[in-house]
Parts: C-alpha cells; structure tokens; sequence
C-alpha cells in the first residue's frame, strides 16, 4: 500500500515561536502534496496544494508568508507554522498523491500543534 | 456558501439498522466524489468513490446524483465497527484538491 508519515505526530510549542512539520511518503513519489488542517469538531480545510519543484499554491483566506511550504523532493513536503499564535492550534494534516488518478490521495496520521 | 455540506448528526442507531448520509456540493464543475471515514484523532481513509451509475461495497451503498448535485450512502446491517465520522469529499479542477464535508457523525449502540 501507500504509505504516508508525519513527523512529528505532536509538538507543544511557545507562542511567537516557529514549527516545522514533515510529511513523507515512505513507498512512492509523489510530484503533489496537500496541507489540511482541522479544528477540533470540523472537518478538515485544505489549506495548500504542494508541487515538487515550485511555489505552492495556497487556498483563499490562508496566508502564505504563515504557512511556508517547500516541497524540495519528490517524497517530502514541509509546512512550517512561523509565529506561531494560540489560535495556530490545530490538528495538521497532510497527503500524497500518487498516479493521477483522484482517488490516489494518501493521508499522514496528522500532526497535533498546541501552541501556549 | 460552503463547498460541500453535510448534516452533522449525531447519527445513533442499534445494530443491524440501516442510515443514510446525504451531502450537496456548491459547484457544479465537480469531478470527483468520494466518501472518506474517520476515526476520532485519525487521518480519514478512504471507503469507496462515488459514482453516477451508483456503486455498491458489501454493506455500503454510494450514489450521486449530478442534477440534484447531491452524494449519498447508505450503510445496511450497522455494526459496532461502522461507529466514525463519514466525510463526503468532492474535488474539482485537474488538481484533484479535495473539499470535505463537515462529516456526519455515527454512533451504533449495542
């Protein structure tokens, strides 16, 4: 099967502070990645689609120089939460598409960000 | 106006019940449908893709109705193990980005 990971699964962290969360995919290439994050009791938003070797594009309402994403490789992707406030705390999560086909869209566990 | 829509629920039914899940989508230039499951403090899996023609998986039944703009599925002979959110999923554009539904939950009680 496809496997996705995410590291890491948790991380508290001070506010004003920065985080980085990793999201491989672990059997495949994936040339596209997405970044979703879900608040406790709603569904998950998709905040930005990730591609290898270029600039990410990021949903409306979601700000890009916040969220920073790379995709430097074909089996990583970075999110990284800069200035990280209490409202950041969330439930992150990401996926990897393999083939072209849509319903190839593999999902990490999630990361918990708690920021205090 | 949200991009899917589903109602919340709670859903809570016995065992061996049968529920249906409904969700409308805002943009007619949808391509594809899913239905995802997920699990408290999981990532949402995969249950089946939702087609026109309406496709069946044991004791899941999905349909779309493209006109109406409209996803069901349909869950017979509930079992315990069926207890999760449903997320209706559509996506749009070559990218494949996907939109969920604010999920549907469902509680099957012994």
């Amino acid at each position: 099967g496809a496997v996705v990971s995410q590291h890491p699964s948790w991380v508290i962290c001070k506010s004003g502070t920065s985080v980085k969360i990793e999201c491989r995919s672990l059997d495949f290439q994936a040339t596209t990645m997405f970044w979703y994050r879900q608040f406790p009791k709603q569904s998950l938003m998709l905040m930005a689609t990730s591609n290898e070797g270029s600039k990410a594009t990021y949903e409306q309402g979601v700000e890009k120089d916040k969220f920073l994403i790379n995709h430097a490789s074909l089996t990583l992707s970075t999110l990284t939460v800069t200035s990280a406030h209490p409202e950041d705390s969330s439930f992150y999560i990401c996926s990897a598409r393999r083939g072209t086909r849509p319903y190839e869209q593999y999902f990490g566990p999630g990361t918990r960000l708690t920021v205090t | 106006r949200k991009e899917v829509e589903q109602d919340p629920g709670p859903f809570n039914v016995p065992e061996g019940a049968t529920v249906a899940f409904n969700c409308t989508y805002s943009n007619s230039a949808s391509q594809s449908f899913f239905w995802y499951r997920q699990d408290c403090r999981k990532e949402p899996k995969l249950l089946m893709s939702v087609y026109s023609s309406g496709n069946e998986d044991g004791r899941f039944t999905a349909q779309l109705n493209r006109a109406s703009q409209y996803i069901s599925l349909l869950i017979r002979d509930s079992k315990l193990s069926d207890s999760a959110t449903y997320l209706c999923v559509v996506t749009k554009n070559t990218g494949n980005q996907f939109y969920f539904g604010t999920g549907t939950s469902l509680t099957v009680i012994p």
